[in-house]
């Protein structure tokens, strides 16, 4: 079956760290550069970061930058987020998504996603 | 504040055709003939349902189209079922600097 799996969210307080990990089954992982996406209460969702097929490239979004790290273990079909120096506006479910196509990065569209994992900054 | 703007929420009865816009700029739809739909029920995965602006995934049933015109797009659903009341999330390549944008859903209630 082909899905992704995100765990590792929870109830954090600001200035934490988390670990969020989506298993991935079914397909070629190590083809596919994966996303993650979030979604803030009552808001849109909202792109955060990507890695590349091979692992090499990384990409964040700006309002993340230097808090994200990104990671991918192909042999174990599961890519990361590392979430540093929580904020309260942090909050939000964290999905991971396929990249459209396979190889680097494209983001021009998200073909399978998650169910997602909550993560909550909570003092 | 989302780059793309959607209306928050829309209802309509069942069989009846409802349209979604997705507001971007020329940076973003305006350019790119890369936008896609997602459909949402919560507690669940987002379902691509649309994608290079009005192709649809295998799958996915023929009762979706998309369109665009300039700056905006538009998801349509016609004949409305009850499976259909889900949040709507609109998507769009912008570029290798912004990379992509989302819009802020839209809530579609099926009456």
């Amino acid at each position: 079956q082909v899905q992704l799996v995100e765990s590792g969210g929870g109830v954090v307080r600001p200035g934490g760290s988390l670990r969020l990990s989506c298993a991935a089954s079914g397909f070629t992982f190590s083809s596919y550069a994966m996303h993650w996406v979030r979604q803030a209460p009552g808001k849109g969702l909202e792109w955060v970061a990507v890695m590349s097929y091979h692992g090499i490239h990384k990409y964040y979004a700006d309002s993340v930058e230097g808090r994200l790290a990104i990671s991918r273990d192909n042999s174990k079909n599961t890519v990361y987020l590392e979430v540093n120096r929580l904020i309260p506006e942090d909050t939000a479910v964290y999905y991971c998504a396929r990249d459209s196509l396979g190889g680097d990065p494209k983001w021009f569209w998200f073909d399978l996603w998650g169910q997602g994992t909550p993560v909550t900054v909570f003092s | 504040q989302s780059a793309l703007t959607q209306p928050a929420s829309m209802s309509a009865s069942p069989g009846q055709s409802i349209t979604i816009s997705c507001t971007g700029t020329s940076s973003d739809v305006g350019t790119y003939n890369l936008v896609s739909w997602y459909q949402h029920h919560p507690g669940k995965a987002p379902k691509l349902i649309i994608y290079e602006v009005s192709n649809r995934p295998s799958g996915v049933s023929n009762r979706f189209s998309g369109s665009k015109s300039g700056n905006t797009a538009s998801l349509t659903i016609s004949g409305l079922q009850a499976e259909d009341e889900a949040d709507y999330h609109c998507c769009s390549y912008a570029g290798s600097i912004n990379y992509v944008v989302f819009g802020g859903g839209t809530k579609l209630t099926v009456l």
